[in-house]
């Protein structure tokens, strides 16, 4: 079965400066997708950013950019300039091409804080 | 921009008591899903539906859950018989394409207590 790990519960960050958020799979298929989701105090998920394996490139959403190490099944979101509307719980999440039920399968989430 | 709706955005219950929960997933979208999210725990998957049935549903969801599109614009969850257990923010998502073809949105979600 395919598992999500976030090893960082918490990460802060200065506004302005640059985070990465780290994220880890496993799996044994060779296609696959991958999501950063954004969920601010008021709850909802809101996508941050998507990536497909089969694409090399590292997908970019303007201060939003992901290090995607397939070898290595790690999947990090860097967040550049932060700023205070960033903060928020950040999760990393998986879906198989293969599976047509669609089903996201979610890490356990960073608590992103970011000081004025 | 279109966007998924939940309502309500707080419902409270009577342990053993039925509840539906309703949503309105963005106009053009054929797929349709619930997720749910105790209280400081990771989301988890609860099903996905597609034209008029599971196409997958995960442990979680037994025979107390129940999936509904009663319209054409409606996507409902039923709990049967709630438990204190089933408290937690509800999330519905839908997407236009199947699987992982495309981007599930989610919408606000409603939390729901079992007292």
């Amino acid at each position: 079965a395919q598992t999500v790990t976030q090893s960082q519960p918490e990460m802060s960050v200065q506004e302005a400066e640059t985070v990465t958020l780290s994220c880890t799979y496993d799996t044994s298929e060779s296609d696959y997708y991958l999501f950063w989701y954004k969920q601010p105090p008021s709850r909802q998920m809101i996508l941050v950013i998507r990536q497909e394996a089969y694409k090399q490139q590292n997908a970019t959403e303007n201060r939003f950019s992901v290090n995607f190490q397939k070898a290595a099944k790690s999947f990090s979101l860097k967040i550049s300039d932060s700023q205070l509307g960033d903060a928020a719980m950040y999760f990393c999440a998986y879906q198989g091409t293969y599976n047509q039920g669609g089903k996201l399968i979610f890490g356990q989430g960073t608590e992103l804080s970011v000081k004025p | 921009e279109p966007e998924v709706t939940q309502t309500p955005s707080h419902q409270v219950t009577q342990m053993g008591q039925e509840v539906i929960l309703r949503c309105v997933p963005i106009s053009n979208h054929l797929y349709f899903y619930w997720y749910r999210q105790i209280l400081g725990q990771k989301v988890e998957f609860l099903v996905s539906f597609y034209n008029n049935e599971i196409s997958e549903k995960s442990e979680i969801f037994d025979d107390q859950f129940s999936v509904e599109r009663p319209d054409g614009s409606n996507f409902t969850l039923k709990i049967r018989s709630t438990k204190l257990e089933d408290s937690a923010m509800y999330f519905c998502a839908s997407s236009a394409l199947a699987g992982a073809s495309d981007t599930q949105y989610f919408g606000p979600g409603t939390r729901l207590t079992v007292l």
